[in-house]
């Protein structure tokens, strides 16, 4: 299973554009890229996944560059609800996707 | 609008109980997997499954059990609670696309 180094921490003002990027060097060829949004005593929540170039949804978009050993997800115009954890995972290629769970970056979203 | 259920939402329990935590998901996913996650801290895989009668132990050493006799059904159980068991139990599901679905947790106290 692939490891992902992410920032620990980050910090954003209301209405600003976050972006987060996290190195996964050693990505399989069949592995996807997807992040999760975590809030205090909650599960994760699935945000966005990609396998390669620019994926976007209604709350994010997930850059991933050709070399896929590195993506960035972004959060336009973030607000005080946007503060949660925010982990990067690679995995689910081949079906048997048993995921690992990083320490995660932990957003702070200011007034 | 999440299919996946998980009670208790809490529980505070005294030392030596036998204790079962539920966990349930409507959406037929045959991938079901359990976390630990203590506050402020990563989420470890203890146990997960990939089909009924299959259930395999995680990463982190658990002192849990769980059985999968049910698809929708992946129910975890402390035979003799401790202090060093209390944390935050996260159950997850998953079938044909790559990511998790996460219930809302239960967390557990023993005193």
């Amino acid at each position: 299973l692939a490891k992902t180094t992410q920032p620990i921490s980050m910090d954003s003002y209301e209405g600003q554009e976050v972006n987060i990027t996290c190195s996964h060097n050693n990505i399989a060829t069949n592995d996807y890229i997807t992040w999760y949004q975590q809030f205090p005593s909650q599960g994760p929540r699935f945000i966005i996944q990609g396998y390669k170039t620019k994926v976007t949804n209604e709350v994010a978009s997930l850059f991933i560059p050709a070399d896929r050993k590195s993506s960035t997800l972004s959060l336009p115009r973030v607000s005080l609800s946007d503060t949660a954890v925010y982990y990067c995972l690679v995995g689910g290629g081949g079906g048997y996707n048993k995921l690992i769970f990083g320490a995660g970056t932990r957003l702070a979203v200011h007034p | 609008e999440a299919d996946i259920y998980q009670t208790p939402r809490y529980l505070v329990i005294g030392t030596g109980k036998k204790i079962t935590l539920e966990c349930s998901q409507t959406m037929g996913h045959d991938k079901m997997y359990w976390y630990q996650q203590d506050p402020g801290m990563e989420l470890h895989l203890i146990h997960y499954s990939y089909g009924v009668n299959s259930t395999e132990k995680g990463d982190l050493s658990s002192e849990s059990t769980v059985s999968r006799i049910r698809t929708e059904h992946f129910p975890l159980t402390l035979e003799s609670a401790r202090p060093s068991h209390t944390s935050q139990y996260l159950c997850a599901s998953s079938g044909g696309q790559t990511f998790y679905t996460f219930g809302s947790g239960t967390r557990l106290t023993v005193v």
